[in-house]
């Protein structure tokens, strides 16, 4: 079985101002992670996955994440955040099983001018 | 470029209702995907399809029907809609994947249940 936590529900960043969201994961065979978008009254997009090699994998926008196998996380990084940036972020994890997700709860990241 | 396309965007149901919702994907993927997104809870899979004509239960399959008699098209349906069921259904697609391919999602569906 696999599970996924999203650190925080919510995260308010000023415009400019770096950020981070923390994703930590559990599973019981190797995964693949991904970080998908959600604007407002729209569907999920891909923001940036990990399946293998580096561990630092870099996304659109300007986002980046790292694996981290030994505390199990895959934290997302932006050095400087615009308003635009404002969306619902998604961590979500898949096994080797027909390629199902598990997401965790989502993260509201509100950028302030 | 359509990608997924679901319809209806918006639905309101009586309890005791029932309904279909449709999932169309023009990327000749074969494996498709319904979701519903609850606050709080982020998404959960209800059902999934590897195949034409074939199906199987996701994480929350209960009260819910599914069926893919066209490569292209993924139907979920509920036979009697219950309030529970108020929430956003998104379908996805992708291909055929051990798990490395990303999915292609729609805008989904608002589903009230009065």
């Amino acid at each position: 079985a696999q599970s996924v936590t999203q650190l925080d529900s919510q995260v308010p960043v000023f415009e400019e101002a770096p950020v981070e969201l923390r994703c930590n994961y559990s599973s019981s065979v190797s995964v693949y992670l991904f970080w998908y978008v959600q604007y407002p009254n729209q569907g999920l997009q891909l923001l940036l996955k990990y399946l293998s090699g580096s561990t630092l994998v870099k996304g659109i926008n300007g986002f980046e994440a790292e694996f981290n196998k030994s505390q199990t996380s895959f934290h997302l990084r932006k050095p400087s955040v615009h308003i635009s940036d404002t969306a619902e972020y998604f961590c979500a994890v898949s096994g080797t099983s027909y390629g199902k997700l598990t997401f965790g709860q989502g993260t509201i990241l509100t950028v302030h001018p | 470029n359509a990608g997924v396309t679901q319809t209806p965007k918006f639905r309101v149901l009586k309890t005791g209702q029932s309904m279909t919702l449709l999932c169309a994907q023009d990327m000749n993927h074969e494996y498709m995907y319904w979701y519903r997104q609850d606050p709080g809870m982020g998404l959960r899979l209800i059902h999934y399809s590897v195949g034409e004509g074939t199906t199987a239960k996701g994480e929350v399959p209960d009260g819910y029907n599914v069926s893919r008699l066209k490569k292209q098209n993924f139907l979920l349906g509920l036979e009697s809609a219950a309030p529970s069921q108020t929430s956003v259904y998104f379908c996805a697609s992708s291909y055929r994947t051990g798990g490395n391919q990303p999915q292609h999602f729609g805008d989904g569906t608002r589903l009230s249940i009065l």
